[in-house]
């Protein structure tokens, strides 16, 4: 079974606009954690934001957001006032410590910022 | 800000040959992790290692491969006899605690058997 779906294959955003890239989960660990990474075309894996799943409040970091829906299992990213640099392929991944110290990853986004 | 490096940034290797991949984890960091991910795929863990072992390795991580610690900077994932099916992007990854924390990745190393 899929631990991380990322359903969107491909989105499109205008410049300056806002979207949302969806991530639902599957765990029964009580104990897990979310995390976004960036990967542009020259290939490296940035590190976007974290969130632990005690978290009360969905995490923030600059113009990225996490909306964290527990009950859903859902944790989308939310990108603010998209910029032609934020064209990348984007993956959710989710760690289970309590089983292990691997990430699973989902199968990507790849955004694209219109000018 | 620190940052994990990997060398070489390419590698291209005729097939049947060994390769050894090289990774400079962060220095205070605890945990190393090894990831591939083969052209237009999902990224995949290979291993994990910490105190000098490995502590857990997925189905990809057969007899073809290890790794090592060789001295206090490097980590290091070998594959002994490449195949064409190994030609993907190698990551490695490293983290100062486990649990919760986030892995922060090198820029890998593309790996091509011909």
């Amino acid at each position: 079974a899929q631990k991380i779906t990322q359903t969107q294959p491909g989105m499109f955003v205008q410049e300056k606009e806002a979207v949302t890239l969806d991530c639902t989960y599957d765990t029964s660990d009580p104990s897990y954690g979310l995390f976004w990474y960036k990967q542009p075309s020259s290939g490296e894996m940035i590190f976007l934001i974290y969130q632990g799943s005690y978290d009360q409040q969905n995490a923030t970091e600059g113009r990225y957001s996490l909306n964290f829906q527990k009950a859903r299992k859902s944790a989308n990213l939310v990108i603010s006032a998209s910029q032609l640099g934020d064209s990348a392929m984007y993956f959710c991944a989710m760690r289970e410590p309590l089983r292990n110290n691997d990430m699973r990853f989902g199968a990507g986004t790849r955004l694209t910022v219109k000018p | 800000e620190p940052e994990v490096t990997q060398t070489p940034s390419h590698q291209v290797t005729q097939m049947g040959q060994e390769v050894i991949l090289r990774c400079v984890p962060i220095s205070n960091h605890l945990y190393f992790y090894w990831y591939r991910q083969i052209l237009g795929q999902k990224v995949e863990f290979l291993v994990s290692f910490y105190n000098n072992e490995i502590s857990e390795k997925s189905e990809i991580f057969d007899d073809q491969f290890s790794v090592e610690r060789p001295d206090g900077s490097n980590f290091t994932l070998k594959i002994r006899s490449t195949k064409l099916e190994d030609s993907a992007m190698y990551f490695c990854a490293s983290s100062r605690q486990v649990g919760n924390q986030p892995q922060h990745f090198g820029d890998g190393t593309r790996l091509s058997i011909l």
